[in-house]
């Protein structure tokens, strides 16, 4: 099982429409966790990162941390175009190392 | 410089060639990890440089697989008879210190054939 589990969609939706996207992780340690934004070609660029369970709010995007059920969520609020990439979640797997999800691909249609 | 450098962006191999696939950090980026991202596959580590010693190497997928940094800067992964399984992105990434809860900036790869 890997440590990281992400659906990897693809997932496409209107303009203004909210995105929502899920991640399930299976070890409890190094707990932080991070979201990725991958554009076609180009490398994964980190969008945003969290230590802690609860919301994280940044401009249209907001991360969520459920420690509980161990479940990570990034949501796109009124999403544009521009938005359409591969979402990739990562968690600490120690100190240097990064676990990934297989990363979900998002198109926002015009 | 302002962002982490891979070259080449592109190349083409016949199986069983040597590749050498390069990494130029962000100055003062002490560590450096390279991953494997192959189609459909989430991104998989192969190995961790602080500074020029390689404390984990784990990830290497076989010995064919090797990589060396040199004046705690520019990294060099080589792959030697290459294999058509060897075809992915290969990702370099740096960090002021560890990535401890602090993400890593990547580059924007290498995207091997081997044809």
């Amino acid at each position: 099982q890997k440590e990281v589990e992400q659906d990897p969609g693809p997932l496409s939706v209107p303009e203004g429409a909210i995105v929502s996207l899920n991640c399930t992780y299976s070890n409890s340690a190094f707990q932080y966790f991070m979201w990725y934004r991958q554009y076609s070609r180009k490398g994964p660029e980190l969008l945003m990162y969290t230590y802690s369970s609860g919301n994280k709010e940044d401009g249209r995007f907001t991360a969520q941390v459920d420690k509980s059920s161990k479940y990570i969520s990034l949501f796109i609020r009124d999403s544009q175009p521009s938005d359409s990439a591969t979402y990739l979640c990562a968690k600490g797997s120690n100190d240097y190392k990064l676990s990934f999800g297989a990363g979900t691909t998002v198109t926002v249609r015009a | 410089g302002a962002g982490v450098s891979q070259s080449p962006s592109n190349k083409v191999t016949e199986k069983g060639k040597d590749v050498e696939l390069r990494c130029d950090p962000i100055s003062g980026h002490t560590a450096l990890y390279w991953y494997r991202q192959s189609l459909g596959q989430g991104l998989e580590f192969l190995i961790y440089f602080q500074g020029n010693s390689a404390p984990d190497k784990s990830g290497l997928p076989s010995d064919r697989f090797s990589a060396e940094r040199t004046g705690g800067s520019v990294s060099t992964l080589t792959i030697q008879r290459t294999q058509q399984e060897d075809s992915a992105v290969y990702l370099c990434a740096s960090s002021l210190n560890t990535g401890t809860g602090s993400g890593y900036t990547f580059g924007s790869g290498t995207r091997l054939t081997v044809v």
